[in-house]
């Protein structure tokens, strides 16, 4: 089956720096997102990574191994915006899109 | 301002109604989606249409039908409502349905089923 995982929650100070862990298994692989997504809104692209290594993007970086079936976020100079929920996302054979849970990010003064 | 619109925000209804959640994109955007988010669940699909006149089944299609007439609108239509459709359904788009293209979303409908 397709699985993606990510940690439920994690909590982190503003002004820190924090790492989202995504782990995949999916029948093909066409590319991985990470989206946010605020409480009660919709996701919102954060990132693109269909090639190993860093994409940095201002205060986001998306790192990828393909051959690991990992990637993560990392969020930089924490601020209490950043506060929401950050889904994993797979592009798979049929183009589709297989999604994690999310994982909840906590920011504390 | 471009993007996409659902209707209604949110919506209780009662179990065997018949339903249907609107979907409409102003960025010319061939191919559109329905979601469902369920809490603790990663967003589930429904359906799909890669272009206009075409359509196809998702993870989870079952009480739930769509069509496609023109580039812009995207219905998603309940037939016979069962209390375990109560979720957040999502609506998105993307250029094209493979490569880097990124989806965007509507801002959600909240449904109950009673």
């Amino acid at each position: 089956g397709q699985n993606i995982d990510q940690p439920t929650e994690m909590t982190a100070t503003e002004g820190a720096i924090v790492q989202i862990n995504c782990t995949y298994q999916t029948s093909g692989f066409n590319g991985l997102f990470w989206y946010q997504q605020h409480a009660g809104e919709a996701p919102t692209f954060l990132s693109y990574n269909v090639l190993d290594g860093l994409e940095e993007k201002g205060r986001f970086s998306s790192f990828l191994s393909r051959s690991k079936g990992y990637s993560y976020l990392l969020l930089k100079e924490l601020q209490m915006k950043d506060s929401a929920s950050y889904l994993c996302a797979v592009k798979d054979s049929n183009y589709q899109l297989i999604w994690g849970a999310g994982t909840k990010l906590i920011i504390k003064p | 301002i471009a993007g996409i619109t659902q209707a209604p925000t949110s919506q209780i209804l009662a179990a065997g109604r018949r339903m249907t959640l609107r979907c409409t994109q102003d960025m010319r955007h061939n191919a559109m989606y329905w979601y469902r988010q369920d809490l603790g669940l990663g967003l589930r699909l429904i359906h799909y249409s890669n272009t206009a006149g075409t359509t196809g089944k998702g993870e989870v299609p079952d009480g739930y039908s769509v069509s496609r007439a023109n580039t812009d609108d995207f219905p998603l239509t309940l037939a016979s409502a069962v209390p375990s459709q109560t979720s957040v359904y999502f609506c998105a788009s993307s250029e094209v349905s493979g490569g880097a293209y990124e989806q965007y979303f509507g801002p959600g409908t909240r449904l109950t089923v009673t």
